[in-house]
């Protein structure tokens, strides 16, 4: 059974700064990983989803990498920004229909 | 893009009634939806895919009969939430799947008093 650490559980951090989220799983026998991001009480927006071939993707500010080998994922964010407040969740696509989502990085970003 | 619609984004019910949530795909099809459920500071857990014409799977622990899942069409799937209590007051969400990933609703946060 596929398990998803996220570390920190929580962050807060002053506008502008760069920081980095950390995903691990168990079994890294995945198809792609894809982090969310999740505001309160709404549903999740897709961030970036990266193939099991690829090492990382990036989208404007954001920069997830990948090491499928080792069982990780980082979501790098620079110049973060109050917006960015929010939950970030990793999922790693183990194959048709098995999902499964990571405990979330609850982000701050104060101004 | 894929948009897949939510409905409705919140509910409150009296304990005992039924509650149905719509999830349609609004520009493909969606042969394959999934239903999640999120508790307060807990992580989304998989309650069940539907896929298109067929019965819907179920994840372990999860009623069958208490959360009945349709998908009739291709652009809709359905979850009624049948005798609600309060410990069923939570935070559900669905996603369809696509070729490079899935996409999800909005979120239906259901309240049961």
């Amino acid at each position: 059974k596929q398990e998803v650490t996220q570390i920190p559980a929580a962050l807060s951090v002053p506008e502008g700064e760069n920081l980095v989220l950390n995903c691990s799983f168990t079994d890294s026998a995945i198809y792609n990983l894809q982090w969310f991001r999740q505001d309160p009480g709404k549903g999740l927006t897709s961030l970036l989803l990266i193939q099991s071939s690829q090492r990382e993707q990036t989208s404007g500010r954001l920069n997830a990498s990948l090491d499928k080998s080792s069982g990780r994922s980082t979501l790098y964010i620079a110049a973060s920004q109050p917006g960015d407040s929010a939950t970030y969740l990793c999922a790693p696509d183990g194959g048709y229909q098995k999902v499964t989502f990571g405990t979330g990085t609850k982000l701050q970003v104060i101004p | 893009g894929a948009v897949v619609s939510q409905h409705p984004s919140w509910v409150i019910c009296k304990s005992g009634t039924s509650v149905k949530i719509e999830c349609r795909s609004l520009d493909f099809q969606a042969t394959t939806m999934f239903w999640y459920r999120q508790f307060p500071k807990q992580s989304l857990m998989l309650m069940a895919t539907s896929n298109e014409g067929s019965k819907a799977t179920y994840e372990q622990g999860v009623e069958k009969d208490k959360f009945l899942i349709n998908h009739a069409s291709l652009t809709l799937s359905t979850l009624t939430v049948t005798s609600a209590h309060p410990e069923d007051s939570s935070f559900y969400i669905c996603s369809a799947a696509r070729g490079d990933g899935y996409t999800f609703g909005s979120g239906t946060r259901l309240t049961v008093v």
